[in-house]
């Protein structure tokens, strides 16, 4: 069955620190992937996502996102932790063009100052 | 401005009481659709609509009713709620399903509705 694994329900990282968050699907078809944020209390936001063209995919504040299709990962990644960075992180597939989005499982980000 | 709306926002209920989450957005949308969440377990798909008058189950449909009589509104029905569908609840939109790379891909989401059942 089609999949999305986040690995790690939890990533503690100081201020100032990289933010590496990890994501796989299983999928031999290139899929849509995207990152949503869903800061305490609140709807998810979209971080980033990638469809067609460069597989390093930027989006706000400061993440972004590289798809390697060997390695069916779409890793979120931000060089330097802010403390505003601290919610709960949750990658998306869609696997085809008409199918609903499969969500991660989710991982919560805690930044320590 | 562009949203999606729920109410309530937080509702505490008991079992076997009907009760219906509304969900509105403002933006056009053919696609919108229902999830819950719970601790350790992500983001379910309960329910989605691909336009007015058309709806399929998601993961986790049992339980929980849907109607697309209008584009704009997506209500969730529980027509006997039980204390195992005390969750967060998300409604979600977009302009359509398809991933093709243009604007519709992006879901909107809608800031959640708290159930408890007791």
């Amino acid at each position: 069955a089609q999949s999305v694994t986040q690995l790690g329900s939890h990533v503690s990282v100081s201020e100032g620190a990289l933010v590496l968050l990890r994501c796989n699907y299983s999928s031999s078809v290139p899929p849509y992937l995207f990152w949503y944020v869903q800061y305490p209390n609140q709807g998810l936001q979209l971080l980033l996502k990638y469809t067609t063209g460069a597989t390093l995919v930027k989006g706000i504040n400061g993440f972004e996102a590289e798809f390697k299709k060997s390695e069916t990962s779409f890793h979120l990644t931000k060089p330097s932790a802010h403390m505003s960075d601290a919610a709960e992180y949750f990658c998306a597939v869609s696997f085809s063009g008409n199918t609903p989005l499969v969500f991660g499982k989710g991982t919560r980000l805690s930044v320590i100052a | 401005e562009a949203q999606v709306t729920q109410n309530p926002r937080y509702l505490i209920t008991v079992t076997g009481k009907k009760l219906t989450v509304t969900c509105s957005q403002n933006m056009n949308h053919e696609y919108m659709s229902w999830y819950r969440q719970d601790p350790g377990l992500g983001l379910r798909q309960i329910y989605y609509s691909m336009n007015v008058e058309v709806t399929d189950k998601g993961d986790v449909p049992e339980g929980y009713k849907v109607s697309r009589k209008e584009k704009r509104n997506f209500p969730l029905i529980l027509e006997s709620p039980s204390p195992n569908q005390t969750s967060l609840y998300f409604c979600a939109s977009s302009l359509w399903l398809s991933s093709g790379g243009a604007e519709g891909d992006e879901q909107f989401f809608g800031p959640g509705t708290r159930l408890t059942v007791l």
